[in-house]
């Protein structure tokens, strides 16, 4: 089965703080994902990467970069942490075409 | 980019079927209707994907019309389990990005 696999389920962080998010795909997938979600408002899309050192921007990039060094992972950087950016924060990865995306388990992030 | 609507949230009885709509009037030819749900707390998880063709398998069944601008996720019998928010998205063809758009979800409540 494919695994997708985020660093943290829960994490506290300070604001201020530079926050590093850690995705890892075992199934050599060319793109990945990263989302926020919040109550009432479904996924958005935050960056994605469709091939190593290739990012694009999705919805809502302000506040967050991204890195995609080697091909299994994905970090998403928050470069100040601020309590707005208090969200739970899904990956997801998948093949070119019509294969079926699959996500991680989510990192529900808070900043105090 | 298309982009789906579907209705804020449904109720259905235990043990009968949910028909769960989605429209995506402006889906291209080459994309992809996919269907997700999200448990409380989790990543999403895959139920099924069709192009033109109506699809089964042992989650549920997707019903697309011959236009393509709508489709209906069908629970045959649906549990307490089955209470969660579906995602319907249009997974675009073209290029590299193979980008996935998230739109607000239908919560269904499955009801004893």
């Amino acid at each position: 089965d494919v695994k997708v696999t985020q660093s943290s389920r829960y994490l506290v962080k300070r604001t201020g703080e530079k926050v590093f998010l850690e995705c890892v795909q075992d199934m050599d997938h060319e793109n990945m994902f990263w989302y926020r979600q919040d109550p009432g408002l479904g996924l958005r899309l935050i960056y994605f990467s469709y091939d190593v050192k290739m990012k694009e921007k999705g919805d809502i990039p302000e506040g967050y970069s991204v890195s995609r060094e080697k091909k299994e992972r994905f970090s998403l950087i928050l470069e100040s942490a601020s309590t707005n950016q208090t969200s739970m924060y899904l990956c997801a990865s998948t093949l070119e075409g019509a294969t079926v995306p699959f996500f991680g388990q989510g990192t529900r992030l808070t900043v105090v | 980019d298309a982009k789906t609507t579907q209705p804020t949230s449904m109720d259905c009885a235990e043990g009968r079927a949910a028909n769960l709509p989605c429209n995506h009037s402006t889906i291209s030819g080459n994309e992809y209707v996919y269907w997700y749900r999200q448990i409380h707390s989790q990543g999403p998880q895959y139920i099924i994907h069709g192009l033109k063709n109506n699809e089964t398998n042992e989650m549920a069944s997707l019903i697309i019309t011959e236009d393509r601008k709508s489709s209906t996720l069908i629970l045959p019998h649906a549990t307490l389990r089955d209470t969660a928010v579906y995602y319907c998205i249009v997974r675009p063809g073209s290029g590299n990005t193979g980008k996935l758009i998230f739109g607000q979800g239908t919560t269904l409540q499955v009801k004893p």
